[in-house]
């Protein structure tokens, strides 16, 4: 069964430096990764998503994140957090059987510091 | 609007009784999902629907939840006899097709609060 594992409930940066939310998945076959964010009272919103092209991917908001397959993970990164970056964001994994149902792991909180 | 549309936005009852929740998918989509967000945690998956082949039930936490969904438009999620842990932000998503590599679209969600 396919699942991911979001090794942070937590992360707290400064505003201007590095953003990494990691993310690992168990998956049996070549998956579709997803990272969602979901800011307080809101919707989910898709950040960015892996479907077997290119392993670095790009999204909105300056966001992007890796494919690693010898590693399993599927990290997400920004070079520079702002403050409108505070959210929750979910890794999430597509199941098996090219169905889209979603895999959703325990969410990150990131706080950002001025 | 173009987007997933659910109502009610937020829903208070009293334990026992049933609640019906809404979901317009965006148009053309043939693929919709329901899915649970209790309060801190992540999603948990509850029932898909696909075109009209026979809907993915799995994800259902007991017989007291059901869902409908006319051909290719609304779906309808019934809890009866509501229970407290049913409180939960219930999300509603689609997607043009079932795939793995289609973006699912959410909703804003229905906040139920049983009391």
């Amino acid at each position: 069964a396919q699942s991911v594992t979001q090794l942070d409930s937590h992360v707290s940066v400064s505003e201007g430096t590095p953003v990494l939310l990691r993310c690992n998945y168990s998956s049996s076959y070549s998956p579709s990764l997803f990272w969602y964010v979901q800011h307080p009272n809101k919707g989910l919103q898709l950040l960015l998503k892996y479907t077997s092209a290119a392993t670095l991917v790009k999204g909105i908001n300056g966001f992007e994140a890796e494919f690693k397959k010898s590693e399993t993970s599927f990290h997400l990164t920004k070079p520079s957090a702002h403050m409108s970056d505070a959210a929750e964001y979910f890794c999430v994994v597509s199941d098996s059987g090219n169905t889209g149902k979603l895999i959703f792991g325990q969410g990150t909180t990131l706080q950002v510091k001025p | 609007g173009a987007g997933v549309s659910q109502s009610p936005s937020n829903k208070v009852t009293e334990k026992g009784k049933d609640v019906e929740l809404r979901c317009d998918p965006i148009s053309g989509h043939t693929a919709l999902y329901w899915y649970r967000q209790r309060l801190g945690q992540g999603l948990e998956f509850l029932i898909y629907f696909q075109g009209n082949s026979a809907p993915d039930k799995s994800g259902l936490p007991s017989d007291r939840f059901s869902a409908e969904r006319t051909g290719e438009s609304v779906s309808t999620l019934t809890i009866q006899r509501t229970q407290q842990e049913d409180s939960a932000v219930y999300l509603c998503a689609s997607s043009f097709h079932g795939d793995s590599g289609n973006t699912i679209y959410f909703g804003e969600g229905s906040w139920l609060t049983v009391v």
